[in-house]
């Protein structure tokens, strides 16, 4: 079946515009997770989702940043006027939730990511 | 604070050599610790976790309370293990991870 999908893969904006990034989880995982790779610093945690609502938003860097999810499936994180060290490869990965899919399994499966450059 | 500390950002080891990747943690609770590897081109994916006590493609990595290590360890490198990989935490009773800044491996012939 298919994986996680991310779109754009690529995208390139100037300072101070909006800038929308899509998931697409695999169908049926309850749990969805964004991050960011910024060069050197690893995966940062932004937010993650259980179904429609984020119980954890404490790893947004500021409130310049949102994410939505409907429908238990799609999600959007939205950055709005983006700034330079916003650029960074965001990732997405999905998953069940411990118990949903039998034990173990809530395996975090990731998308391709969408590197996102600022200029 | 939960922190995942990964000393070596690039470790070059000759094939058939063994091979060990650090990964230190801080965590007051009850951790879960994974280990994740993106080889060239390719997504971010799970190899291994610490409650499956498991050995993915020659890797294991042992679970360390008393130095809260959580150590990636393969007796003979091989080149197709050249890669970038992560040390994650999870916290107890979340599903938020906390990632290390990641070990580039390089397996030279």
């Amino acid at each position: 079946g298919a994986g996680v999908s991310q779109s754009p893969s690529n995208k390139v904006t100037e300072k101070g515009k909006d800038v929308e990034l899509r998931c697409d989880p695999i169908s049926g995982h309850t749990a969805l997770y964004w991050y960011r790779q910024s060069l050197g610093q690893g995966l940062e945690f932004l937010i993650y989702f259980q179904g429609n609502s984020a119980p954890d938003k404490s790893g947004l860097p500021s409130d310049r940043f949102s994410a939505e999810r409907t429908g238990g499936s799609v999600s959007t994180l939205t950055i709005q006027r983006t700034q330079q060290e916003d650029s960074a490869v965001y990732l997405c990965a999905s998953s069940f939730l411990p118990g949903q899919g039998g034990t173990g399994t809530y395996e975090q499966y990731f998308g391709p990511g969408t590197r996102l450059t600022v200029t | 604070a939960q922190r995942v500390t990964q000393p070596e950002k690039l470790l070059s080891v000759f094939k058939g050599a063994p091979v060990e990747l650090k990964c230190n943690y801080s965590y007051s609770g009850s951790p879960e610790l994974f280990w994740y590897v993106q080889y060239s081109r390719q997504r971010l994916q799970l190899l291994l976790r610490h409650i499956s006590r498991e050995s993915i493609k020659g890797f294991t990595a042992d679970l360390n309370k008393g130095e809260t290590s959580f150590h990636l360890k393969k007796p003979f490198a091989q080149e197709e293990d050249s890669a970038m990989y992560y040390c994650a935490l999870r916290r107890g009773g979340t599903y938020k991870y906390i990632f290390g800044t990641g070990t580039r491996l390089k397996v030279l012939a």
